[in-house]
């Protein structure tokens, strides 16, 4: 059974660094594409992240130069590294597994991130 | 990239049908056959309902459909029961990688 487990949301000052990590299982990371998407509460999702089987990566333009997106294929863990954080960057993350066609298969549950000082 | 445009909102009652438009441009949804649709309950995460258009997932009821005409792609919903009024997002391959989503709409089951 695919599961995605996101962590490491909280609150953090404007222009500080948070790290998500999405714990996958089921499936390994390394062969699939993953992306993260984040959902402002009470309004709609954007994508934020992709990054391929090859590790390739891209961005949106909201945050290209601020997030990174990694990950360890020893922990079938994924990694997304955000710096320089806003107020806009204020959201839920939620990690999810691509599969053909551009679709996102899995979700998981999401991490909040609350930027504020 | 711009949000794909969702009318906010759309009902009917029980056992009829209703239909939500996703308006891009032919930079994503006009130009790929790669739309999908999700479906969201409060506080829970997005559930995969149609992807590359018309297509359902193991386990998605044949009551949800999709549809492409030039930049507008469509989800109607036959047979509306009380377990559909949920949230729906469309979304769009846009090229160079990049993913771009409805600004959602929101079902209600009369």
């Amino acid at each position: 059974e695919v599961q995605l487990v996101e962590s490491g949301g909280g609150l953090i000052q404007p222009g500080g660094s948070l790290r998500l990590s999405c714990a996958a299982s089921g499936f390994t990371v390394s062969s699939n594409y993953m992306n993260w998407v984040r959902q402002v509460p009470g309004r709609g999702l954007e994508w934020v992240s992709v990054i391929y089987s090859d590790a390739s990566t891209d961005y949106a333009d909201s945050v290209k130069g601020r997030f990174t997106f990694s990950r360890d294929n020893s922990k079938n863990t994924l990694y997304l590294q955000m710096n320089n954080l806003r107020a806009d960057d204020t959201a839920l993350y939620y990690c999810a597994l691509g599969g053909g066609g551009k679709r996102l298969d899995y979700w998981g549950q999401g991490t909040l991130v609350t930027v504020s000082s | 990239q711009s949000a794909l445009t969702q009318p906010p909102s759309a009902s009917g009652s029980p056992g009829q049908s209703v239909t939500i438009s996703c308006t891009g441009t032919s930079s994503d949804v006009g130009g790929y056959k790669f739309v999908s649709w999700y479906q969201q309950h409060p506080g829970k995460a997005p559930k995969l309902m149609i992807y590359e258009v018309s297509n359902r997932p193991s386990g998605v009821p044949d009551r949800f459909s999709g549809s492409k005409s030039g930049n507008t792609a469509s989800l109607t919903v036959s047979g509306l029961q009380a377990e559909d009024e949920a949230d729906y997002y469309c979304s769009s391959y846009a090229g160079s990688n990049k993913l771009v989503f409805g600004t959602g709409t929101k079902v209600t089951v009369l």
